[in-house]
């Protein structure tokens, strides 16, 4: 079968560093793709990891390892703002969300 | 500007009614997907459609119907069938299915069954 494992909630401070791990196994890999949802809105792209490794995009960063089948997200200088769901997924399926929660 | 337009953000509807969610995209992609998000299930996949008129079933399929007869546009009916529509509904398109290519979403349609 398919899974994509996430943990469910997270809390962290303003200014902290947060790391959100998925585990995945899939019957097929097009690349990890991290996705942030606002409460009630769409969700929307992140980043995109297809081979081994670190990218980093700004205060967002993500890593993959195939032959784990692992994946982080790393936040960081956490914002009030960053306080969302943070969605795994090997397209088209995705994990069940990580709720961050950014407390001052 | 492009992007995916869902109507409406909110529907309400009586049991035992079917009802059309309607998505529509302006990005020129061939795929398009809809999705089901209930509280703590993150997004499940209803259906997906790769091209012009061919559609797949996702992981829920059984009480949704579909239909692609123009590649902007891929309507969703709930139906009767549907144990337990109520939900927010996403639908998402990508230039094709699969190989690496991200997933656009619309809005979103909340849609409550009483």
């Amino acid at each position: 079968g398919q899974n994509i494992d996430q943990p469910t909630e997270m809390t962290a401070t303003e200014g902290a560093i947060v790391q959100i791990n998925c585990t995945y196994q899939t019957s097929g890999f097009n690349g990890l793709f991290w996705y942030q949802q606002h409460a009630g809105e769409a969700p929307t792209f992140l980043s995109y990891n297809v081979l081994d490794g670190l990218e980093e995009k700004g205060r967002f960063s993500s890593f993959l390892s195939r032959s784990k089948g692992y994946s982080y997200l790393l936040l960081k200088e956490l914002q009030m703002k960053d306080s969302a769901s943070y969605l795994c997924a090997v397209l088209p399926i995705f994990g069940k969300g990580t709720t961050l929660s950014v407390s001052s | 500007d492009g992007g995916i337009t869902q109507s409406p953000k909110y529907l309400f509807r009586k049991e035992g009614q079917n009802v059309t969610l309607s998505c529509e995209q302006n990005l020129n992609h061939d795929a398009m997907y809809w999705y089901r998000q209930d509280p703590g299930q993150g997004l499940r996949l209803i259906y997906y459609s790769q091209i012009v008129n061919d559609f797949q079933k996702g992981d829920i399929a059984e009480g949704y119907s579909v239909s692609r007869e123009k590649k902007e546009s891929f309507p969703l009916t709930v139906t009767s069938a549907q144990k337990n529509p109520t939900a927010f509904y996403l639908c998402a398109s990508s230039i094709v299915a699969g190989e690496g290519y991200e997933q656009y979403f619309g809005p979103g349609t909340r849609l409550t069954v009483t």
